[in-house]
């Protein structure tokens, strides 16, 4: 069985200022871990992914996250927040075949 | 643009109406997912096809009834559809790799999504 916690519903960052949005994840084999944003009225669009090479992962729009296997962690970071990085944010486990979304992280940043 | 659309972007429907959303896939993919997301839910997986043959349906009522007639192509019929319906449909695709026995999923290209409200 696999799991994914995305540990913020909602976090709120100035703008310039890093971002931090934690996902923690379960699973019993290597999985494939991906992170997605949503826009309003959009869909889903990948940010990055994780799939067993560098463990620091880079993405699109200044975005990276690190796999962490002793944590199980795959927080997603940014260093300076833009307003339009404002959206919703889904980690995403995937293993076998099946993917398990996180509850998302809404992201708001604030001028 | 992600290579997947849905069509309608936006459809209003009666309690007592049949139609259809639409999803096409432009990436040469061998699966396809619908999903479900309500205000203040979790993305809901409903219904995936891979290679065309449906693999997996998460409990989805009968009003909700998927077709895929080629890999490229997937549709969700609506049929007595109840207010609590309403929601945003995502359609994604993705590239099933094989190996040693089982799958690997890589990345889920989603659609724009339809708007769905039921009166």
């Amino acid at each position: 069985a696999q799991s994914v916690t995305q540990l913020d519903s909602h976090v709120s960052v100035s703008e310039g200022t890093p971002v931090l949005l934690r996902c923690n994840y379960s699973s019993s084999y290597s999985p494939s871990l991906f992170w997605y944003v949503q826009h309003p009225n959009k869909g889903l669009q990948l940010l990055l992914k994780y799939t067993s090479a560098a463990t620091l992962v880079k993405g699109i729009n200044g975005f990276e996250a690190e796999f962490k296997k002793s944590e199980t962690s795959f927080h997603l970071t940014k260093p300076s927040a833009h307003m339009s990085d404002a959206a919703e944010y889904f980690c995403v486990v995937s293993d076998r075949g099946k993917s398990t979304f996180g509850d998302g992280t809404t992201l708001t940043v604030k001028p | 643009e992600t290579g997947v659309t849905q069509t309608p972007r936006h459809l209003v429907m009666g309690m007592t109406n049949k139609k259809s959303l639409k999803c096409e896939q432009h990436l040469g993919h061998n699966a396809m997912y619908w999903y479900k997301q309500s205000a203040k839910k979790p993305l809901e997986l409903m219904f995936v096809y891979n290679f065309k043959e449906q693999t997996e349906n998460n409990s989805v009522p009968s009003r909700f009834s998927p077709e895929c007639p080629n890999s490229s192509h997937l549709f969700l019929h609506l049929h007595t559809l109840q207010p609590e319906d309403s929601a945003l449909y995502l359609c994604a695709s993705s590239q099933e790799v094989l190996a040693g026995g089982s799958s690997r999923t890589d990345t889920q290209y989603f659609g724009p999504g339809t708007r769905l409200t039921v009166l």
